[in-house]
């Protein structure tokens, strides 16, 4: 069964960069059926889609957030990851990884990591 | 960028009630829409793929319907277990956007 777990450091400091990885494990990352997204949730608000990469590298991002966005993929690892730079607390959130299908019988997220908090503050 | 309008933000409802919720797209997604239920403390789980079809796993008093801009999810009789907050997702075009979520809460 497919699992998805988030990693990082749950703290840290304005204007310095966020890095999350997202372990996949039970599948493999280089399937030509999915792409791997990241979703965020402020505390007591609602969900906002960050970007999704494909194993080969192909990216899209969240033109809100584009400018300050990194998604990579490490397919020896069966890892991918975010990178947010120059953060403020708005970035504090619960971030999410997920698995997006692209096959044509089951599109969209479906299968999501737990979810890890990250907290931006001094 | 496509706005979801979701609606109601918010219900109290009974165990047994028929409850719906709605979401209506700023331009045409086909049928590019998901469901999704939140509980606190909790990843989001998928309820309904291709606005209708139901996820495997999920009990069969969910139900999605709609296509284009207007789309449903209904819960036929309400269970303990559903008091959650509940997003749609459309992913017809980048950027992919959720709905501003309906909690449904115990009347």
């Amino acid at each position: 069964q497919l699992q998805l777990q988030e990693s990082g450091p749950g703290l840290v400091k304005p204007s310095e960069t966020l890095s999350l990885t997202c372990t996949v494990s039970g599948g493999s990352i280089s399937s030509s059926s999915y792409y791997w997204g990241w979703i965020r949730q402020p505390p007591g608000k609602g969900l906002e889609w960050i970007g999704s990469i494909y194993y080969s590298g192909s990216t899209y991002y969240n033109p809100s957030l584009k400018s300050r966005v990194t998604i990579s993929v490490d397919t020896s690892k069966n890892q991918f990851s975010l990178k947010l730079s120059s953060v403020t607390a708005a970035d504090t959130a619960v971030y999410y990884c997920a698995r997006l299908s692209i096959v044509d019988d089951n599109y969209g997220m479906d299968v999501w990591g737990q979810g890890t908090t990250v907290t931006v503050s001094s | 960028d496509i706005q979801m309008t979701q609606s109601p933000s918010s219900l109290s409802a009974s165990v047994g009630d028929r409850v719906t919720i709605t979401c209506r797209a700023s331009q045409g997604i086909r049928n590019d829409l998901g469901w999704y239920q939140q509980k606190p403390g909790k990843a989001p789980k998928r309820l309904i793929y291709a606005a209708s079809s139901l996820q495997s796993g999920v009990p069969s008093r969910f139900s999605g319907s709609g296509s284009g801009t207007e789309f449903t999810l209904t819960i036929s009789s309400l269970q303990p277990e559903d008091f959650a907050t509940y997003y749609c997702l459309q992913h017809n075009s980048y950027p992919f956007t959720f709905g501003g979520g309906t909690k449904v809460e115990i009347k």
